[in-house]
């Protein structure tokens, strides 16, 4: 199964900020089937971004998501209140599907 | 809109079963696929296994082969996980998603999830 790794493990910064965060593959992933979810505490995931790039219906367009084959990032363009929370990638263009550990977006 | 309901929390013994239901309202329900993802702390998350209703044959992650089960209820839309064999590193939260495609693309939406506790 391909393994996910997720940097840095936690981000310290001030709203307004711009977040980048990454998500590098242990092999290609195919067609760039990669997703990115966005979860607060005490919540379950909530889908951000999918097949790399595209939003999830009402994604802000504040969150870009790029990359392809073993690269990937989410950018947070400007931090706002309610976007400190964890973050994590999943491929699902191999099966089994798997998940990043996580990168912790917390205010500075 | 698909939104899917859990059932409530469970505390369970080493060595026991537990069997969570998830209803799903909204959407086609034969023709969905429904997935379940647990989070156990410090592990993140992971795959276990997922089930078309129409086609009723489940598939399940190699980790929880003989140990999970998952079947769907077309009749009251409801999809139930079990889990036997139950072991103190099973204490996670366990999600029911649906799958865009398939059984383990990417997952929207998740139902609230079901705390379970494993504890002698």
């Amino acid at each position: 199964e391909i393994v996910l790794s997720q940097s840095p493990g936690t981000l310290s910064l001030s709203p307004g900020e711009r977040a980048t965060l990454s998500c590098r593959a242990g092999q290609k992933v195919d067609s760039d089937f990669v997703a990115w979810y966005q979860q607060t505490p005490g919540q379950a995931p909530r889908l951000l971004i999918y097949g790399a790039s595209s939003r999830a219906t009402d994604t802000p367009d504040r969150f870009t998501g790029s990359g392809s084959g073993t690269d990937f990032t989410l950018t947070i363009s400007r931090l706002e209140p309610e976007d400190f929370a964890v973050y994590f990638c999943q491929q699902y263009g191999s099966s089994p599907g798997t998940f990043g550990q996580g990168t912790k977006v917390e205010i500075k | 809109q698909v939104q899917l309901v859990q059932s409530g929390a469970e505390v369970k013994k080493p060595g026991s079963s537990v069997n969570i239901s998830c209803k799903a309202s909204g959407g086609t329900f034969s023709t969905s696929a429904f997935s379940w993802v647990r989070q156990a702390p410090g592990q993140g998350l992971e795959w276990m296994g997922g089930i078309v209703p129409f086609f009723g044959t489940p598939i399940y992650a190699q980790k929880f082969q003989g140990r999970v089960t998952i079947i769907a209820d077309e009749s009251t839309t409801t999809t139930y996980m079990e889990l036997t064999n139950l072991k103190s590193d099973d204490t996670a939260v366990y999600y029911c998603v649906r799958p865009n495609s398939g059984y383990d693309g990417w997952f929207d939406p998740w139902g609230q999830g079901t705390q379970v506790t494993v504890s002698s």
